[in-house]
């Protein structure tokens, strides 16, 4: 099965800068998809952003954006401009193309430092 | 409104005693999945499904059972071989292969505890 690591149980940013989250992930598949997902202390899952594996193109959702590099199996979310209500868990996570298999890393604990 | 409803958001079971957790969508999403959260850890895979009366296992499908008799519906029952069921459980959906998103949506929750 397809493994999911995020390698920053806890990252901190100052208000109004940015950050970076990690997702590396292992996987003999060429089709596939990759999330992530915040979750606030609601524990709700919230999709903060998706990646087709096939498009070159990194995918940016207003302040959130990815760094996909498919031959390193590397997946980043770039966070710009962190705002308070930022402040959540994030997980990072595959889906397969062929059996829809979906995994999720560890997650990442995010603060935010006003 | 179209979404996942997972019921109930607290159980409390007494140790020994099977328990079904209930997670129903009217998304019309073919692919149903179960997951456990321990406190400041990840998402683990318990079962999956991708069809009508077929579930695969995930991770940690020991001590669990699922079942898939209609689309909408993806039960979990936590049995007593299950060493350890206290936990959050989330139950997700998603369409299937191309075209839609691809992404899974996730009902609220059921916070499970064994006494």
């Amino acid at each position: 099965a397809q493994t999911v690591t995020q390698s920053q149980p806890e990252m901190s940013v100052q208000e109004a800068e940015t950050v970076t989250l990690s997702c590396t992930y292992d996987t003999s598949e060429s089709d596939y998809y990759l999330f992530w997902y915040k979750q606030p202390p609601s524990r709700q899952m919230i999709l903060v952003i998706r990646q087709e594996a096939y498009k070159q193109q990194n995918a940016t959702e207003n302040r959130f954006s990815v760094n996909f590099q498919k031959a390193a199996k590397s997946f980043s979310l770039k966070i710009s401009d962190s705002q308070l209500g930022d402040a959540a868990m994030y997980f990072c996570a595959y889906r397969s193309s062929y059996n829809n298999d979906m995994r999720f890393g560890a997650g990442t604990r995010l603060t935010v430092k006003p | 409104d179209g979404g996942i409803t997972q019921s109930p958001k607290y159980l409390f079971r007494k140790e020994g005693q099977n328990v079904t957790l209930s997670c129903e969508q009217n998304l019309n999403h073919d692919a149903m999945y179960w997951y456990r959260q321990d406190p400041g850890q990840g998402l683990r895979l318990i079962y999956y499904s991708q069809i009508v009366n077929d579930f695969q296992k995930g991770d940690i499908a020991e001590g669990y059972s699922v079942s898939r008799e209609k689309k909408e519906s993806f039960p979990l029952t936590v049995t007593s071989a299950q060493k350890n069921p206290t936990a959050f459980y989330l139950c997700a959906s998603s369409i299937p292969g191309q075209g839609g998103y691809p992404e899974a949506f996730f009902g609220q929750g059921t916070r499970l505890t064994v006494v």
